[in-house]
């Protein structure tokens, strides 16, 4: 079964400190990946994705992800995080389901960034 | 660029009533649209798959007569809960996406459903 997995429920960092937000999936073919954000009572921001290429993908707000075919991988990373990335982030993958393309999306994981 | 807007944000409705919810793309085309539903601190579900002009294809355990989507143009989608009850309160999302299937999708700002 196609699914997406984020281990952490919560992260938490002090501000200016590296961040590392964990993703793994379990979908068949060629994975295309996502990286969404969401604020309270918010829709969710795309931050970037992974399609093919190169393995480390640089998105929004200094954000990136590194894509880890033989782990089956795919962590959010920042090198310095801020006060106000604390927010809830969602891990996505792309699957293809009775003739539709779809987005099957983690449990999501809260990143708490304290100064 | 690529906005997606919602309409209301917020609804209180009385139990038994029905209740719109629009999604349009403000800025693009969208040859396909979602509605996802989320619960208090839970992930995204996908409710179902609207293309332009066709018939929507409901996530098995929706029921498509209490969840009517309307598809009719490449920029507005709708989504009616008919006979609302308080077990349909929830966070209801839209996105659009643009063509091929690796595009990432747009996410409207959400639509908070209460039915008392």
């Amino acid at each position: 079964a196609q699914s997406v997995a984020q281990p952490e429920d919560q992260v938490n960092v002090a501000e200016g400190n590296p961040l590392t937000v964990k993703c793994t999936y379990s979908v068949s073919g060629n994975p295309y990946l996502f990286w969404y954000v969401q604020y309270p009572n918010r829709g969710l921001q795309f931050l970037l994705k992974y399609i093919t290429g190169d393995n480390l993908v640089k998105g929004s707000y200094g954000f990136e992800a590194e894509f880890n075919k033989s782990q089956t991988s795919f962590h959010l990373k920042k090198p310095s995080a801020l006060v106000s990335d604390s927010a809830l982030y969602f891990c996505a993958a792309h699957f293809l389901s009775g003739g539709y393309n779809k987005l099957i999306f983690g449990a999501g994981t809260r990143l708490a960034v304290h100064p | 660029g690529a906005v997606v807007s919602q309409h209301p944000s917020w609804v209180i409705c009385k139990s038994g009533t029905s209740v719109k919810i629009e999604c349009r793309s403000l800025d693009f085309q969208a040859t396909t649209m979602f509605w996802y539903r989320q619960f208090p601190k839970q992930s995204l579900m996908l409710m179902a798959t609207s293309n332009e002009g066709s018939k929507a294809t409901y996530e098995q355990g929706v029921e498509k007569d209490k969840f009517l989507i309307n598809h009719a143009s490449l920029t507005l989608s709708t989504l009616t809960v008919t006979s609302a009850h308080p077990e349909d309160s929830s966070f209801y999302i839209c996105s659009a996406r643009v063509s091929a299937s690796y595009n990432e999708q747009f996410f409207g700002p959400g639509t908070r459903l209460t039915v008392l």
